[in-house]
């Protein structure tokens, strides 16, 4: 099976910059979508197909996906970015989506 | 713009079946290009995807739980469903619904979450 694996933490200081990797074999050449969930509420997506942003998803928010890690980052971080951010691939040889492992953003 | 809403028990005993339904409004599950999907969370843990189904009845599972699961849609009252039998304390969870737009690989839009309880 594919798995995608992510750093269970990641912690920034407020107006600095986050990177949330997540690493899967050959995932560049894979879609990857990017997932907040806050606690006690649904996932949001926050970035899809490597580096595209939903509206209403601020410009702070961007990835990149190459070889085989893929990168969320968040810039100017403030306290409302404090949330858990998943990655997400479809991997069509098994017809499965999968989820990264998960990765906890806390503003210090 | 789709809106979900799960609905179901909250505890369900060891060895019996789980059923959840995803009522779905703001658009026609006939006919429509999605794909009707349920994701599950277990505490403190992270997202599993269950399976989806299309409203032609078509569906697909994931690997882990494919033999355990059924998913079914009902197109007359708009709504699709999830089973899940024999459960185990281990499929304590959140249970979404959510939805893939036909051509895409993403989930874009998802109920609010239940949660099921797995317990005697």
């Amino acid at each position: 099976s594919y798995e995608l694996t992510q750093p269970p933490s990641v912690s920034v200081a407020p107006g600095q910059t986050a990177r949330i990797t997540c690493g899967g074999n050959d995932i560049g050449s894979k879609s990857v979508h990017w997932y907040q969930q806050k606690p006690g509420q649904a996932p949001v997506l926050v970035v899809y197909y490597d580096t595209k942003r939903p509206s209403g998803i601020p410009e702070r928010f961007s990835g990149s996906n190459s070889g085989n890690t893929a990168t969320l980052t968040i810039t100017r971080v403030d306290a409302g970015d404090e949330a858990d951010y998943y990655c997400q691939v479809w991997e069509s040889k098994i017809d499965h989506y999968v989820f990264g492992t998960g990765t906890k953003v806390s503003v210090l | 713009q789709l809106q979900l809403q799960e609905s179901g028990p909250g505890l369900v005993k060891p060895s019996e079946t789980l059923s959840l339904t995803c009522i779905v409004s703001g658009g026609s599950i006939r006919g429509s290009s999605y794909y009707w999907g349920w994701i599950r969370q277990p505490p403190g843990r992270g997202l599993e995807w269950i399976g989806n189904i299309y409203y032609t009845g078509s569906t697909y599972y994931n690997p882990s739980l494919k033999g355990r699961v059924t998913v079914s849609v009902d197109t007359s009252k708009n709504q699709y469903s999830l089973r899940l039998p024999s459960v185990t304390a281990a499929d304590t969870a959140v249970y979404y619904c959510a939805t893939v737009k036909e051509g895409a690989t993403l989930f874009g839009s998802w109920g609010q979450g239940t949660l099921v309880t797995v317990s005697s």
